[in-house]
């Protein structure tokens, strides 16, 4: 079955730096999108995007966050300069294709655990 | 602003005991997610709930879709130790241009002791 990869599976960052993680969504799928979940904690919704553009936003994805897609097949985050509180597990997904692509469930990657030291 | 509220947080339950764990939600939305979450892993899609009165069932699993009331239940029946993880209510935000974006519930922790 297709699967949504993130990588690095763990990232270890100093406070300050710059982070891009990274993921390959589903093949046919048009929707994309970054979550986040602070251990323990629920899973907080970040960004959406389609058709190559930033569909929604959160008020967490603040201007120290970026997203793009910059080839046919990766989808990337990119934190600017972290702060100790970004530390969190990044999730990404994706649904399916057509119009009710988005009523689809969203298939998520195994995640990111990003750690700001 | 959409709010989604699940209970109960924890739950801990016995072998072949059922039980069930509720989602409530804040404004009109008809889409609707269950998802589980073993500790450390990622989620899986479980139920997609599309349409008021919307049931589906999946082994020892059944989710059911009230969108007059806005209440998603989670039932379980006759559980057994491996549906111990933890379960998340997802509803779709409900708007012009929405594409998609799910706010979660805080998840119930299960646990299912023999």
């Amino acid at each position: 079955e297709p699967e949504v990869t993130q990588t690095p599976s763990h990232q270890v960052t100093q406070m300050g730096q710059e982070v891009i993680l990274r993921c390959v969504p589903i093949s046919n799928h048009l929707y994309f999108y970054w979550y986040r979940q602070i251990l323990g904690q629920k899973v907080e919704f970040l960004v959406s995007f389609y058709n190559n553009e930033i569909s929604e936003k959160s008020e967490i994805f603040d201007d120290q966050f970026s997203v793009e897609r910059p080839d046919g097949s990766n989808f990337t985050l990119k934190i600017r300069s972290t702060k100790l509180e970004d530390s969190a597990m990044y999730f990404c997904a994706s649904s399916g294709s057509g119009f009710w692509g988005p009523n689809q469930p969203q298939h998520f990657g195994d995640g990111t655990r990003l750690s700001i030291l | 602003e959409l709010k989604v509220e699940q209970n109960p947080l924890f739950l801990s339950m016995q072998e072949g005991k059922n039980y069930t764990i509720y989602c409530n939600y804040s404004t009109t939305s008809d889409r609707l997610y269950w998802y589980r979450q073993d500790p450390g892993k990622s989620l899986e899609s479980l139920f997609v709930l599309l349409s008021n009165g919307a049931v589906k069932q999946e082994g020892r699993l059944m989710a059911s879709l009230d969108t007059k009331a806005r209440l998603s239940t989670l039932h379980i029946t006759a559980a057994v130790h491996d549906l111990s993880a933890t379960y998340f209510c997802a509803v779709g935000e409900n708007y012009g241009g929405s594409q998609g974006n799910l706010i979660f519930g805080k998840g119930t922790k299960l646990s299912v002791k023999p």
